[in-house]
């Protein structure tokens, strides 16, 4: 089965200090996902990739996936405290008709004002 | 429009018992996913629904269990409570039965005492 490793587990910055988290799979990765969560809320979307070398962006939040499409990293320039919280990364793991999310543990970010 | 909701928002019960979780999904929005929560880990997928058929099932006991009704919201029954089962349950819809556009709701805090 498919498992995801993020690092680091937990990570805490100044504010307007630049960072990256970093998402591993053991195996091929076919659709990667990038999510922020709230302490004991739901999942936020953040984004979607799915090719090799990929990269996207958003507001100050980029995500790539590596060219061998095992690896990706989420880079936040400028980080702010609204930046704080959970990031999770997910893997698409289809079986047979469902298509389900493989989930790291998540890197807990702090933003120090 | 409204998001993904669930209810009720926090539940607390005793070991033995059994509880109903509840999540309507986005209007058009016809698969809906279950995960659960475990304090410091990512989700683990439970059920997925679509089109009122369960498309896929995680490795979770028998004493979990699902459904999808004509309006495709969702109802996910745990019987028989364990200590375990402690945890923030999370319902996902989409248009589809793929992972594009995987919307969460705020989740469910399960408490057994």
């Amino acid at each position: 089965s498919q498992e995801l490793e993020q690092s680091p587990q937990s990570l805490i910055v100044q504010e307007g200090k630049n960072l990256t988290i970093n998402c591993t799979s053991s195996k091929t990765l076919y659709g990667l996902y990038w999510y922020k969560q709230k302490y004991g809320e739901g999942l936020i979307f953040l984004m979607m990739l799915q090719k090799g070398g990929e990269e996207k962006s958003h507001e100050k939040i980029t995500a790539k996936l590596d060219e061998k499409k095992q690896q990706s990293s989420l880079h936040i320039t400028a980080s702010q405290p609204s930046h704080a919280g959970i990031y999770l990364c997910g893997a698409d793991n289809h079986g047979a008709g469902s298509y389900q999310l493989t989930f790291g543990k998540g890197t807990k970010l702090s933003v120090i004002p | 429009d409204a998001g993904v909701t669930q209810s009720p928002t926090h539940l607390i019960k005793t070991r033995g018992q059994q509880v109903t979780l509840r999540c309507s999904p986005i209007s058009g929005h016809k698969s809906v996913s279950w995960y659960q929560q475990v304090l410091g880990q990512g989700p683990q997928f439970i059920f997925q629904y679509y089109e009122k058929e369960e498309r896929g099932r995680g490795n979770f006991p028998d004493r979990f269990s699902a459904r999808q009704f004509p309006n495709y919201s969702s109802e996910l029954n745990v019987n028989a409570l364990l200590l375990g089962d402690s945890a923030l349950y999370l319902c996902a819809s989409s248009r589809t039965v793929a992972n594009y556009g995987y919307t969460f709701g705020s989740g469910t805090r399960l408490t057994v005492v």
